[in-house]
């Protein structure tokens, strides 16, 4: 067990329609990453924040937003999804910024869009 | 960050060492090497980084070359439940926040 939470574990929705994932970071962690898997891509970064501000990002598509709120727990919200958008979502969290942190995964949301 | 190149797969006997090659010949003076798994669609699991010198710690061990070209996870006494997919990363850490560049990996079966 990371100490990473992530809700909901799998979740089933149609084309078109809007989800949001959670993400709680282990206890003391300042950053949360997500990253997305998909069978074609493989593991890439989405976006990264760090106690409240986004600090980084990836390859992450204009329908795709995130956040970071006061208490530290994250939210990816995905909207009008496509059936390519599909995948296992991870979030993880790290101490810091700047030091050599490793990054603790959360266990993902399983998302299938039909 | 640095790009890095890795055997797709690798087989290994339950309770021999399993020894996990890396190649990262454009890596940076100030790029560390991480090595990450993932077990069966699980989130991935840390298991070390180092800079220059060789680190052990209770999973694994990492053996860097003196040039910093080339790394090497080695798990000692491998068994059935290290099966997974690993992941070589070199990424430098400040002003790029800490995100990590996963490549392909190599699958790793260990083998009764």
């Amino acid at each position: 067990d990371s100490g990473v939470t992530q809700t909901p574990k799998h979740l089933i929705t149609a084309t078109g329609q809007r989800v949001t994932l959670r993400c709680s970071p282990r206890s003391g962690d300042l950053s949360v990453y997500w990253y997305q898997q998909s069978l074609d891509q493989g593991l890439q970064f989405l976006i990264q924040y760090y106690n409240g501000e986004e600090r980084a990002k990836g390859n992450i598509l204009e329908r795709f937003s995130a956040q970071q709120f006061p208490d530290l727990h994250s939210e990816l919200n995905l909207s009008s999804l496509e059936l390519g958008d599909s995948a296992l979502y991870f979030c993880a969290s790290s101490v810091g910024l700047g030091e050599p942190y490793e990054q603790y995964f959360g266990p993902g949301t399983r998302l299938t869009v039909t | 960050d640095a790009k890095t190149t890795q055997p797709p797969s690798m087989d290994c006997a339950e309770g021999r060492a399993a020894n996990l090659p890396c190649n990262h010949s454009t890596i940076s003076g100030n790029e560390y090497v991480y090595w990450y798994r993932q077990i069966h669609s699980q989130g991935p699991q840390y298991i070390i980084h180092g800079l220059k010198n060789n680190e052990t710690n209770e999973m694994a061990s990492l053996i860097i070359t003196e040039d910093r070209k080339s790394s090497t996870l080695i798990l000692p006494h491998a068994t059935l439940r290290d099966t997974a997919v690993y992941y070589c990363i070199v990424r430098v850490l400040y002003n790029q926040g800490g995100k990590l560049i996963f490549g392909q990996g190599t699958e790793l079966s260990v083998k009764p």
